[in-house]
Order: structure tokens, then C-alpha cells, then sequence
């Protein structure tokens, strides 16, 4: 089946560690997408990539970090500087700008 | 960049017709408008987008005015799997490439 796959569903980490995040998607799409949503809040762009090997900070990227190595993956590394990592964050991709994007189904990450 | 308004929250009886609206005022002439929905702790599901032109799919209908400055969510028989929130997002395309969230409708559909 064609899609997007995030995994961990959910991860525990401890104050102060880094942690990546994976993202895969089998659809040959050229861009792909990190969001991050918070209880009761719409989602918040981190980073987006069009292409392999190039990528774009979004509203919020401080505290994350990207590669776009190859094209069906967009792992996000959630690093000791981002002040408040417990959230939910959820990846996506699209074939162009004018199609819809299709989401992962998220990886909860709490931090404690 | 485009905002969003919706109303947070809206009451549908099962088997009736769901009208969720969304007031895009700020909207530019190239940024399309997206409907998507999302049920508790899953990724948002793709609805349905539109420039100018009504739309319509095996989901929904979507219903954009003449100004481009409202749209209109129609889901034509809502039933209880329905019940979900639903965020009417802008587009924007221009030196980026970003969906712009707000903070939706719960939409709660009862028997």
C-alpha cells in the first residue's frame, strides 16, 4: 500500500537528549512536510523540503533540525534546544504544490 | 499569509446535510483552499481544495464565493464516523510552500 509512515507512534525521551523522528512515504513525491500540533491548537509548520538535498525552515524551526537525503525519507531530530518538545508532530507529502497533501499518522514525543 | 475563521464548534443530526463555513477575507488570488479533517490523535484526512470553481468529490462538496473571500464545507449526509474536527487551511505557495492551520470546527454528528 502507498503512504506515509511515521514511526515511533509514541516516544519517551528524557530532558536534554536529542531524538529523530522518522518520516517514509512510497509515493514518489518531491516535497514533504514537519508539522507540530499541541492540545487544542491547528498545526504549526517546521520545516518543509520540494526536493532532495534542499529544504526550508517553517513558522517554528528553532530547536529542529532536517536532511533530505533521499527521496522517501524526512527524518526531524528534535534537539536539546527546542524549550518545550512534548507535542504531537506529524509529517506529510505532496507531488506538487497544487495537489493535496497526505499526513502520517503522527509520533506523540513527550519529554521528561 | 491568509488566515482562517471558523466557528469552533457545530451540532448535525445524522443523515442531514453538515455546513461547515470558513471566512478567508485575506486570501490571495493564487492560494488555494484546502478542507481537511482530523479525528483525535490520527493524522488529518484530505477532504477536498479549490481555487475559484465549486468542487465536489465522493466526500463532499466544496462551495467558494464569488470573491474568494468565504467558502462553505458540504457534507451532504453526515453520519456519526463524521464526527471529527475540520480546519479550513489556505495555501500559501508564494516563496514558500506552507498549509496554514487555524483552529477548526468540531463538528459533532448525533444519532
Amino acid at each position: 500500500d502507498g503512504g506515509i509512515t511515521q514511526s515511533p507512534k509514541y516516544l519517551f525521551r528524557k530532558e536534554g537528549q536529542n531524538v529523530t523522528l522518522s518520516c517514509e512515504q512510497n509515493l514518489n513525491h518531491d516535497a514533504m512536510y514537519w508539522y507540530r500540533q499541541d492540545p487544542g491548537q491547528g498545526l504549526r509548520l517546521i520545516y518543509y523540503s520540494q526536493i532532495v538535498n534542499d529544504f526550508q525552515k517553517g513558522d517554528i524551526a528553532e530547536g529542529y533540525s532536517v536532511s533530505r537525503e533521499k527521496k522517501e525519507s524526512f527524518p526531524l531530530t528534535v534537539t536539546s534546544a527546542q524549550k518545550n518538545p512534548t507535542a504531537f508532530y506529524l509529517c506529510a507529502s505532496s507531488s506538487d504544490r497544487n495537489t493535496e497533501a497526505f499526513f502520517g499518522q503522527g509520533t506523540r514525543l513527550t519529554v521528561v | 499569509d491568509a488566515k482562517t475563521t471558523q466557528p469552533p464548534s457545530m451540532d448535525c443530526a445524522e443523515g442531514r446535510a453538515a455546513n461547515l463555513p470558513c471566512n478567508h477575507s485575506t486570501i490571495s488570488g493564487n492560494e488555494y483552499v484546502y478542507w481537511y479533517r482530523q479525528i483525535h490523535s490520527q493524522g488529518p484526512q484530505y477532504i477536498i481544495h479549490g481555487l475559484k470553481n465549486n468542487e465536489t468529490n465522493e466526500m463532499a462538496s466544496l462551495i467558494i464565493t464569488e470573491d474568494r473571500k468565504s467558502s462553505t464545507l458540504i457534507l451532504p449526509h453526515a453520519t456519526l464516523r463524521d464526527t471529527a474536527v475540520y480546519y479550513c487551511i489556505v495555501r500559501v505557495v508564494r516563496n514558500t510552500d506552507k498549509l496554514i492551520f487555524g483552529t477548526g470546527t468540531r463538528l459533532q454528528v448525533f444519532p
